[in-house]
């Protein structure tokens, strides 16, 4: 099993639909959760982190569950500059250092 | 100018050659790191270094080699390139342990390699 697992998609939205992808990771000693974004051809960028509480930025919120071992990332109201694809990352905390892994990523295209 | 810069951004050479990527960064960051991106396969970390004095290896060190010149300086070495070295390469930095910003990546953006 992957340590991280994302559904690849494409998920194919109009624009102003709500979509949400999950994230499911092996490691239960993962501390800490981030989506990024990557545009096609381009880098990854931090979109937002995971806190256990939950969190909103604007029309994205994400959210960790901890006993079912996934985080999740809902879009609202989506946009055609939302088309990318967004990755899953989980930090591990090990004697040598932190731990990032990445997940393939979801593909997301909102279409007018 | 951008934050973490990486050169060359396109290189396409031919099997047996050696190559270095290049990367520097002006965020102040102790921390550098290679990845390198394949279709299917996500991001896979090759090299990182926590400060000039430290190297560590990845998961896919094999066939690699890297140089911290400087804090802000980190290059990636490919004594023989070979074709399954053809990849999207990213030079990424953060923050020390104690920030709180420390497992938050900024990226470089990328080098495409080609080897034939």
């Amino acid at each position: 099993r992957k340590e991280v697992e994302q559904d690849p998609g494409p998920f194919n939205v109009p624009e102003g639909a709500t979509v949400a992808f999950n994230c499911t990771y092996s490691n239960s000693a993962s501390q800490s959760f981030f989506w990024y974004r990557q545009d096609c051809r381009k880098e990854p960028k931090l979109l937002m982190s995971v806190y256990s509480s939950g969190n909103e930025d604007g029309r994205f919120t994400a959210q960790l569950n901890r006993a079912s071992q996934y985080i999740s990332l809902l879009i609202r109201d989506s946009k055609l500059s939302d088309s990318a694809t967004y990755l899953c990352v989980v930090n591990k905390k090990k004697s040598s250092g932190d731990k990032l892994t990445f997940g393939t990523g979801t593909r997301l295209a909102v279409r007018p | 100018d951008a934050d973490v810069t990486q050169t060359p951004r396109n290189r396409i050479t031919k099997t047996g050659k050696r190559i270095m990527l290049e990367c520097s960064q002006t965020k102040g960051h102790d921390r550098m790191y290679w990845y390198r991106q394949d279709p299917g396969l996500g991001l896979r970390l090759i090299y990182y270094s926590f400060d000039v004095k430290d190297i560590n290896k990845g998961e896919i060190s094999d066939g690699y080699s890297v140089s911290r010149q400087a804090q802000a300086k980190f290059s990636l070495s490919l004594e023989s390139a070979i074709p399954n070295q053809t990849a999207l390469y990213f030079c990424a930095t953060s923050e020390s342990s104690r920030a709180s910003g420390a497992n938050v990546l900024t990226f470089g953006a990328g080098s495409r390699l080609t080897v034939l």
